[in-house]
């Protein structure tokens, strides 16, 4: 089955500074991988998500980039706020809708004053 | 607005005593639903694929007769832990998968319900 690895486990930068969270997944039929953010006692929320058709997808401050052949995805957050910090997770799936979503281990964010 | 709901949000249980949690898919008939737990600190990890009018389809290593699931209408599933004990406390979220267009890859996750077994 799918084994999906998340790096760092935790990670503080500055306000305003930039953050990085990388994935790798194992299952080459996975198409669709998901960034969700999750906030203490709270369900996971979606912030982004790519498909495996497309190399890069931005929104606003946030970016996901998918590199299929090495199996790599990246999460990078550009002028990180307080509102940031939080857990992220990446996952990945072989879609589409009812497929299940394997779930990386997490990066816990903190934004430093 | 909340696309998915839980009920309860929390629940407190004595061991050895059965604990109700619902899923509830409010914009959407879903045919599938899935069933995750997140121990304090840790990922989510799949439980079970809930599937509207068949038996549910547990992950390895889950006891599929102490997690009972009912998929019991197009929005509705339910998950019972039976015979609950402490190392069950934990917290339990669903997801569904949105509509019927094959073209949507997005799940929705519920709040979650945070279950604690004394």
């Amino acid at each position: 089955g799918e084994n999906v690895e998340q790096h760092p486990s935790t990670l503080s930068v500055q306000e305003g500074d930039s953050a990085v969270i990388k994935c790798t997944y194992s299952d080459s039929a996975s198409n669709y991988f998901p960034w969700y953010k999750q906030e203490l006692g709270k369900g996971p929320q979606l912030i982004i998500d790519i498909r495996s058709n497309v190399g890069e997808k931005k929104d606003q401050r946030i970016a996901v980039t998918l590199n299929k052949t090495a199996k790599h995805f990246s999460l990078h957050i550009t002028e990180t706020q307080p509102e940031d910090s939080a857990v992220y997770f990446c996952a990945a799936s072989s879609g589409p809708r009812d497929d299940k979503i394997i779930f990386g281990k997490g990066t816990r964010l903190h934004i430093l004053p | 607005g909340a696309v998915v709901s839980q009920h309860p949000s929390w629940v407190i249980c004595k061991s050895g005593t059965s604990v109700k949690i619902e899923c509830r898919s409010l914009d959407f008939q879903a045919t599938t639903m899935f069933w995750y737990r997140q121990f304090p600190k840790q990922s989510l990890m799949l439980m079970a694929t809930s599937n509207e009018g068949s038996k549910a389809t547990y992950e390895q290593g889950v006891e599929k007769d102490k997690f009972l699931i009912n998929h019991a209408s197009l929005t509705l599933s339910t998950l019972t832990v039976t015979s609950a004990h402490p190392e069950d406390s934990s917290f339990y979220i669903c997801s569904v998968p949105p509509g019927l267009a094959e073209s949507s890859y997005e799940q929705y996750f519920g709040p979650g319900t945070r279950l604690t077994v004394t």
